[in-house]
């Protein structure tokens, strides 16, 4: 059983669409995350749920709109996708309160053409 | 604000050989955590270590070991003997812990290259 799994792993879309990646994680974790990792591997916080509530969004453009229907899900959606959407996403996971390592999704590769 | 520094950008060793990747964070808080993630070729973000910012112990797990220094803010990695298989891109991170979650703050990484 995959921990954190997100689909899909690869996305290929052209400039101005709306697309979402999903994210799912089995762990019974509270906490919830999406990350970005840009073209030169640079790894940076977007957002964070907590229990379905936002804790932490990161001076994200608003066409990024992350959904939590409940703690195990956390979704992301990205509107008017633009050329420097382009980078991979991870989801991860973790039980905030003990203090706990992160636990990543194996990524979805964005490419906006 | 957390910083992380991978002064090392991209490091090449021949097999067997030992290998040390930098780390240094600048942080205000007390307490705090760092942590080793690996990313090999494949692509997914591989956990190594957790040391929180009271356990100055230095750990070793099979041919890896970490420092952690608190008085020159540095959490070093080594390997001993890499193999082919440690190359990857290896990222430090800090976390501060705010009860509801972990803000990890990575570093740019360091990608090793190990060759027969």
């Amino acid at each position: 059983d995959t921990a954190v799994s997100q689909t899909p792993k690869y996305l290929v879309t052209q400039m101005g669409n709306d697309k979402s990646i999903k994210c799912e994680q089995n762990l019974g974790h509270d906490t919830m995350y999406w990350y970005k990792q840009d073209s030169k591997k640079f790894l940076k916080i977007m957002f964070s749920y907590n229990n379905k509530e936002l804790i932490i969004n990161e001076t994200v453009p608003n066409r990024f709109s992350p959904k939590s229907p409940d703690k195990a899900h956390l979704n992301l959606h990205i509107n008017s996708l633009e050329l420097g959407d382009s980078a991979v996403y991870f989801c991860a996971s973790s039980q905030a309160n003990r203090n706990e390592k992160l636990f990543f999704g194996s990524g979805t590769q964005l490419s906006v053409l | 604000a957390q910083k992380v520094t991978q002064a090392q950008t991209e490091i090449s060793v021949v097999e067997k050989e030992d290998v040390t990747l930098d780390c240094v964070y600048e942080t205000r808080d007390t307490t705090y955590y760092l942590f080793w993630y690996k990313q090999p070729p494949s692509g997914e973000l591989v956990f190594l270590i957790r040391r929180n910012s009271f356990d100055e112990q230095n750990e070793i797990s099979g041919r890896y070991s970490w420092n952690f220094q608190k008085s020159t803010s540095s959490f070093n990695f080594t390997i001993t003997a890499s193999q082919v298989v440690d190359s990857a891109v290896y990222f430090c991170a800090h976390s501060i812990n705010t009860g509801t979650a972990s803000k990890l703050t990575f570093g740019t990484g360091t990608r090793l290259q190990v060759t027969l």
